[in-house]
């Protein structure tokens, strides 16, 4: 079974810092994807960035930018130069069989003035 | 282009009672799913469907059903709500492609109580 394991107690961040979201993720498959989503207060999810098992570069999408371990299975989302606009929850993600995802438990950020 | 259209955004339900949520999206996306989230515990699919009249279940489905009469709409029935059922649903639709790379986009969510 894939597992997701997002384990941080809340985190509180200076804006204009980096901030690291640790996800660790458990499969037997071979083919699989990661993905990161933000939700914010307002309840919808977001889509950040998306990493593919066989990508050899760690996926960029402007701040954001995944860490990808392959062998350490770790899937860890950077966010630099935090904005207040970043406060919200994060969740990691994997895809498996027929776009089936499952979630991590999320993240908690907020950032501070 | 309005995406994925869930309603109604809130419901209160007696136990026992029967209602549908309704998932609409125009992007004609083969893929579409219903996720639960509850506090603490992140998302958990119910229920997905690949196309048209193909369906099946997912990590929670007991007490939903589904069906995929079209491209467009996914519909997900609670038979007989229990306060269990208690919760924030998100309806979400992907296209499905050979790269991997299939994005899920999700609706606003509705929130269910069940009294």
């Amino acid at each position: 079974a894939q597992k997701i394991t997002q384990t941080q107690p809340g985190m509180f961040v200076q804006e204009k810092e980096a901030v690291t979201l640790d996800c660790t993720y458990d499969t037997s498959d071979q083919s699989y994807g990661l993905f990161w989503y933000k939700q914010p207060s307002s309840g919808e999810m977001i889509f950040l960035i998306y990493q593919g098992s066989y990508d050899e570069q760690n996926a960029t999408e402007g701040r954001y930018s995944l860490n990808f371990q392959k062998a350490r299975k770790s899937a860890n989302l950077v966010i630099s130069a935090s904005q207040l606009g970043d406060s919200a929850m994060y969740f990691c993600a994997m895809k498996h069989g027929n776009n089936r995802l499952a979630f991590g438990k999320g993240n908690q950020v907020v950032v501070i003035p | 282009n309005a995406g994925v259209t869930q309603t109604p955004k809130f419901q209160v339900l007696k136990t026992g009672q029967s209602m549908t949520l309704q998932c609409a999206q125009d992007m004609n996306h083969e893929y579409m799913s219903w996720y639960r989230q509850d506090p603490g515990m992140g998302l958990r699919l119910i229920h997905y469907s690949v196309g048209a009249g193909i369906t099946d279940q997912g990590e929670v489905p007991n007490g939903y059903n589904v069906s995929r009469s079209t491209t467009e709409d996914f519909p997900l029935r609670l038979l007989s709500a229990a306060p269990s059922q208690t919760s924030v649903y998100f309806c979400a639709s992907s296209y499905r492609s050979a790269s991997g790379a299939n994005v899920l986009t999700f609706g606003a969510g509705s929130r269910l109580t069940v009294l």
